[in-house]
């Protein structure tokens, strides 16, 4: 199937580790990114190809895949990190077609 | 700066027919496929198609199969998004992204602000 599940919530004290996890058939195939969104802003990416983080990206930022599922870990959560987290990975079905794909998203709150 | 710029869009009617735009700059645009994704107010992320980095190859969504055609100039840098037979659930802020690498599987890494397109009579 070609969905991604999140947890829909998840809730840190600053300066705790919050875990945002991503289940589904298709990351266990495909390379896997994490997108963080805050309000009223479009998307940023803060991890690729499974575990890289792009440039400008605090290294508390990290993250690990393993079969059918994906984690994102931010270590030591600060208040700026809230928002809306998203894992993402492209796929290809059975008959070659492709399309990319989108977990329902986790919203991040660090208080 | 790598920068990308929506436009085009507004409210219409079920039905009616809207051409959205991305103006990309700051990088080689025909080194990149190009992805739209599109967010539902209140609601999550949902990609709606990619065009390869020389417009032969075009996926898309099944939400939206059949019905939206992306399509771009590279002599112009920019990219396009036909949706028609348009619905009340394809109102949503509209994104265009900038692939990371020459293949669309490497995801998106330059996002631009969004474009609104709202479906209502």
């Amino acid at each position: 199937s070609f969905e991604l599940t999140q947890p829909p919530s998840v809730s840190v004290s600053p300066g705790q580790t919050a875990r945002i996890t991503c289940s589904g058939n298709a990351m266990a195939k495909n390379l896997g990114f994490w997108y963080q969104q805050k309000s009223g802003q479009a998307p940023r990416l803060v991890i690729y190809d499974d575990r890289r983080r792009p440039s400008g990206i605090p290294q508390r930022f990290s993250a690990s895949s393993s079969g059918t599922m994906a984690t994102l870990t931010i270590s030591g959560a600060q208040v700026e990190d809230e928002g809306d987290y998203y894992c993402y990975c492209y796929s290809t079905d059975s008959g070659g077609y492709h399309r990319g794909l989108f977990g329902g998203g986790t919203r991040l709150t660090v208080l | 700066e790598m920068k990308m710029v929506e436009s085009g869009g507004a409210v219409v009617q079920p039905g009616g027919s809207l051409r959205l735009s991305c103006a990309a700059s700051g990088f080689i645009f025909d080194d990149y496929p190009i992805h739209w994704v599109r967010q539902p107010p209140g609601k999550g992320l949902e990609w709606v198609s990619v065009i390869s980095w020389d417009g032969v190859n075009t996926y898309y969504g099944d939400s939206v199969k059949g019905r939206f055609t992306v399509s771009r100039d590279n002599t112009k840098d920019s990219l396009y998004l036909q949706l028609n037979s348009l619905r009340g659930e394809d109102t949503a802020v509209y994104y265009c992204g900038k692939g990371r690498g020459k293949s669309a599987v490497y995801g998106v890494d330059v996002w631009g602000q969004g474009t609104t397109v709202t479906v209502s009579s």
